[in-house]
């Protein structure tokens, strides 16, 4: 089936630090989205993302985060500055259009900020 | 808002055997209801989806049912293999907002021993 790639796998990173994790989204999709996973906990929507430009997100999506897509490239979540309670797998989705589409999510990148 | 409960948090069985996973969704919107199913190490895939209250998806001997009345999409499946270990989340989407924003359950973790 369609595949989303995420890079890295995984990091480490010292607290205060920026990091940045790539997604290539399935190629014919429109829409992208970010979910956060603590470990052992449930998946949590970050922010949706259309055309350039993000179109909704929630209160977990910090003043700290930010995402753009520049050019058609890797659809990118910059956590600037990091912070202990960043640690968690980000997933990367995308979906081909409108509400009730299926997301097709990415395998995460796991981060570790200490 | 938009919530969906799973209860089990956890499920052990034996192969053969046969497996049921409550879900039951809150929305005042227009619902398409998915089973995702994330097995170790990966992101969460598609299972399967329904978008038409009653009507029931089924996908590799797992089955559920949209019903509007309980608001439940409890999933089945008739007998277990020990392949279908995993973390299965039952997901609302909404079709009355502009764009997707899935809102997940809290997961049941299914152990299958042989």
């Amino acid at each position: 089936g369609p595949k989303v790639l995420q890079i890295p796998s995984h990091q480490i990173i010292d607290m205060g630090q920026m990091v940045t994790l790539n997604c290539d989204p399935v190629s014919n999709h429109l829409y992208f989205y970010w979910y956060k996973q603590i470990l052992g906990q449930q998946m949590e929507f970050l922010v949706n993302f259309y055309n350039g430009k993000v179109m909704e997100k929630s209160k977990l999506f910090k003043d700290q985060f930010s995402v753009e897509r520049p050019d058609g490239s890797y659809f990118t979540l910059k956590i600037q500055p990091t912070a202990l309670e960043d640690s968690a797998v980000y997933f990367c989705a995308s979906s081909l259009g409108v509400p009730g589409n299926t997301l097709y999510f990415g395998e995460g990148s796991r981060l570790i900020v200490v | 808002g938009n919530s969906v409960t799973q209860m089990q948090g956890q499920v052990t069985l034996s192969e053969e055997e046969f497996l049921f996973i409550n879900c039951t969704y809150s929305t005042t919107g227009y619902p398409t209801l998915f089973w995702y199913v994330q097995y170790p190490g990966e992101g969460p895939q598609l299972l399967l989806k329904v978008t038409t209250a009653n009507n029931k998806g089924s996908s590799r001997g797992f089955e559920a049912t949209y019903d509007k009345g309980t608001t439940s999409f409890h999933l089945q499946k008739a007998s277990v293999q020990e392949s279908d270990s995993a973390v299965y989340y039952c997901v609302l989407g909404d079709r009355s907002g502009s764009f997707n924003k899935l809102t997940f359950g809290a997961g049941t973790r299914l152990a299958v021993c042989p």
